[in-house]
């Protein structure tokens, strides 16, 4: 069966250094893969699209790879702030589903002064 | 433009009862799904609609239904309650026209069935 997989640990960093959350998949050929931001309580929120022909895409302080024979994505902040403190979810569309994303549980990433 | 709202924020129902949420997509959007997202499982998919019309459906008991209206709104509806379904329910609407489009989400409603 199609499986996404976080890291489920919270990765705790300083103020200044780059996070960098991991997003494996397997059994999914996507086209392309979402990452998210949630904060408590709130809905996710969008923040950077990366297709298969990608290899790597920016913005601003982000930064998304995208490595199709690993199945795997990684997403970067760099020079991270405490206000990123936040719950990320990659998500890939779901084949044959439309609109569907599936989503996986997220990593939970804490940034201290 | 207006984001995704939904319907309440906050409820609280006894088992046993029923319960309908609402969702109004962003002007345009033709496409809204629906998600259950519990702290042990993440993010679940419900059903999505388009254009009035069940085009996908996850996994999870009959009790959970939805539908959507001609005004693009949609509502889902679940039956016969239980603890379990206790969760922030989220919907998101989408842009149809593009298939790597992004999905844009409500603030959710948080549902406790006591």
């Amino acid at each position: 069966s199609q499986k996404i997989e976080q890291n489920s640990e919270a990765l705790n960093i300083q103020e200044g250094k780059t996070a960098t959350l991991t997003c494996n998949y397997t059994n999914y050929s996507p086209a392309y893969l979402q990452w998210y931001r949630q904060d408590p309580g709130r809905g996710p929120v969008f923040l950077l699209l990366i297709r298969e022909n990608e290899k790597e895409k920016r913005k601003e302080r982000l930064k998304v790879t995208f490595d199709t024979t690993l199945k795997q994505s990684l997403f970067h902040i760099t020079a991270s702030q405490p206000a990123d403190s936040a719950t990320y979810l990659c998500a890939l569309r779901y084949e044959g589903g439309y609109s569907t994303l599936t989503f996986g549980k997220g990593t939970m990433l804490l940034v201290s002064p | 433009k207006a984001g995704v709202t939904q319907t309440p924020r906050y409820l609280i129902k006894t088992r046993g009862q029923q319960v309908t949420l609402s969702c109004s997509p962003i002007s345009g959007h033709r496409s809204v799904s629906w998600y259950q997202q519990t702290p042990g499982q993440g993010l679940q998919f419900l059903f999505e609609y388009f254009s009035e019309t069940q085009r996908n459906k996850g996994n999870f008991p009959g009790r959970f239904s939805g539908r959507q209206f001609s005004n693009s709104r949609s509502e889902m509806n679940v039956s016969t309650l239980e603890l379990g379904d206790s969760a922030l329910y989220l919907c998101a609407s989408s842009h149809p026209g593009q298939r790597s489009t992004e999905a844009f989400f409500g603030q959710g409603t948080r549902l406790t069935v006591v």
